[in-house]
């Protein structure tokens, strides 16, 4: 069974750092794109980030570029979000999200994790 | 980047009803199209992709239409178990979502 289960979530002043995790199972890791997805009431669903198999080529959203930096352990099978100098609408509910083909990015997010709340605030 | 409009933002209909959500982009994006289904307190679930290919194991009352701007997602026979919100998302370009629409039983 594909499985996802992000982890890291949890309460940080504004400013500060955090770093999200996304164990993934039942599939060839290596062989996908991996995406960060968030999703607060007011702002609804906003992909984040996206990184291929390899790990090169990540892409941001305009809202994150130069604060969040996306990885990936293929080794581990594990996906990250380092995210820094966080702000309060950085506030939301973060998905990890498999692409659906193995043929490079496709931005079908195919299976989702559970969710990580990330909640900015002093 | 690319705007999707989902309408109506929520809906009421009875089991059984053939309920029907449009989502317009905000320029051609082919059928780079995607439909996902949320249950409350759950991630979302993929159920339609690239306009109108059913995802595996999802019912068949669920169907997608449409191309270039202008699209459609069906449920053909409302079930209770279609309560949820439903969003497009266009991934021809770096992914936008629509805002949304709360389906709920009458």
């Amino acid at each position: 069974e594909v499985q996802l289960v992000e982890s890291g979530g949890g309460l940080v002043q504004p400013g500060g750092s955090l770093r999200l995790s996304c164990a993934a199972s039942g599939f060839t890791f290596s062989s996908y794109a991996m995406n960060w997805v968030r999703q607060t009431p007011e702002r609804g669903l906003e992909w984040v980030s996206e990184i291929s198999g390899s790990g090169l080529s990540p892409y941001y959203a305009d809202s994150v570029k130069g604060r969040f930096t996306i990885s990936r352990d293929n080794s581990k099978n594990t996906l990250y979000l380092q995210m820094n100098s966080l702000r309060a609408d950085d506030t939301a509910v973060y998905y990890c999200a498999k692409d659906r083909y193995t043929s490079g990015w496709s931005g079908v997010l195919h299976i989702w994790g559970q969710g990580t709340m990330v909640t900015v605030s002093s | 980047d690319i705007q999707m409009t989902q309408s109506p933002s929520s809906l009421s209909a009875s089991v059984g009803d053939r309920v029907t959500i449009t989502c317009q982009a905000s320029q051609d994006i082919s059928d780079d199209l995607n439909w996902y289904q949320q249950k409350p307190g759950k991630a979302p679930r993929l159920l339609i992709y690239d306009a109108s290919n059913l995802e595996s194991g999802v019912p068949s009352r669920f169907t997608g239409s449409g191309s270039g701007t202008d699209f459609t997602f069906t449920i053909s026979s409302l079930q209770p178990e279609d309560v949820a919100t439903y969003y497009c998302q266009q991934n021809d370009n770096i992914p936008t979502f629509g805002g949304g629409t709360k389906v709920e039983i009458k």
